[in-house]
């Protein structure tokens, strides 16, 4: 399976942007790039996937490099809420996922 | 829809007991999927159905655990003869199945103490 690298932990101000980066430097053609989060004592929640180009919905944003090594998760204004564990995770099929680590994201007032 | 519902939320048992958690998915999914999760890490694969149809498992179910989904709707997932190691949250989600498009749908978890 193709692996994704992301940074441990970052911060963020609240009503600032903030941009979470993913290294899948393995990806193949056919992977789609997921993302979800995980908050505080709950279940993780999809927030948006994308295959070659860049994606909009209403939790967020995902710039996707054009050779596709690497991958943003832009949030575009942090709030308090947003404070999860962000995973970026290939999926190649409807099959299972593979999580790693992902980056924990802590919002200061 | 209420989404995805797993019972217990929590379950303390002894060492050498055995556990049996269950997961109601969304309705029209017909995938569900078991996860298991330990304290920092992401959550890890166990098994997965394709209605009532076991696909496939990880080498991490040992033979200790054991899924069902008999009628394609709820799951169990029984361990026998828990072990310390076996705490963890126990997460199950389900989707619609047959393109990788579709976002999988968690519950809240399991979560899993044996002393």
């Amino acid at each position: 399976d193709a692996k994704t690298t992301q940074p441990n932990s970052m911060e963020s101000n609240e009503e600032e942007p903030v941009h979470l980066p993913c290294n899948h430097s393995t990806i193949s053609g056919t992977d789609y790039i997921h993302w979800y989060r995980q908050l505080p004592s709950q279940g993780p929640e999809y927030v948006i996937h994308g295959l070659t180009s860049n994606v909009n919905n209403r939790m967020a944003s995902l710039a996707i490099a054009e050779d596709r090594k690497s991958s943003t998760l832009i949030l575009h204004r942090a709030t308090l809420r947003d404070a999860a564990v962000y995973y970026c995770i290939l999926r190649d099929t409807d099959n299972d996922m593979r999580f790693g680590a992902g980056t924990r994201l802590t919002v200061k007032p | 829809d209420t989404g995805v519902s797993q019972d217990p939320r929590h379950k303390i048992t002894k060492r050498g007991q055995n556990v049996t958690f269950r997961c109601d998915p969304i309705s029209e999914h017909n995938r569900l999927y078991w996860y298991r999760q330990t304290l920092g890490q992401g959550p890890e694969f166990l098994t997965y159905f394709q209605n009532e149809a076991q696909l496939e498992k990880s080498r991490l179910l040992s033979d200790r655990f054991s899924a069902e989904r008999p009628k394609g709707s709820f799951s169990t997932l029984e361990i026998q003869r828990t072990e310390q190691g076996d705490s963890a949250m126990y997460l199950c989600a389900s989707s619609l199945g047959g393109t990788v498009y579709y976002e999988q749908y968690f519950g809240p978890g399991t979560r899993l103490t044996v002393t």
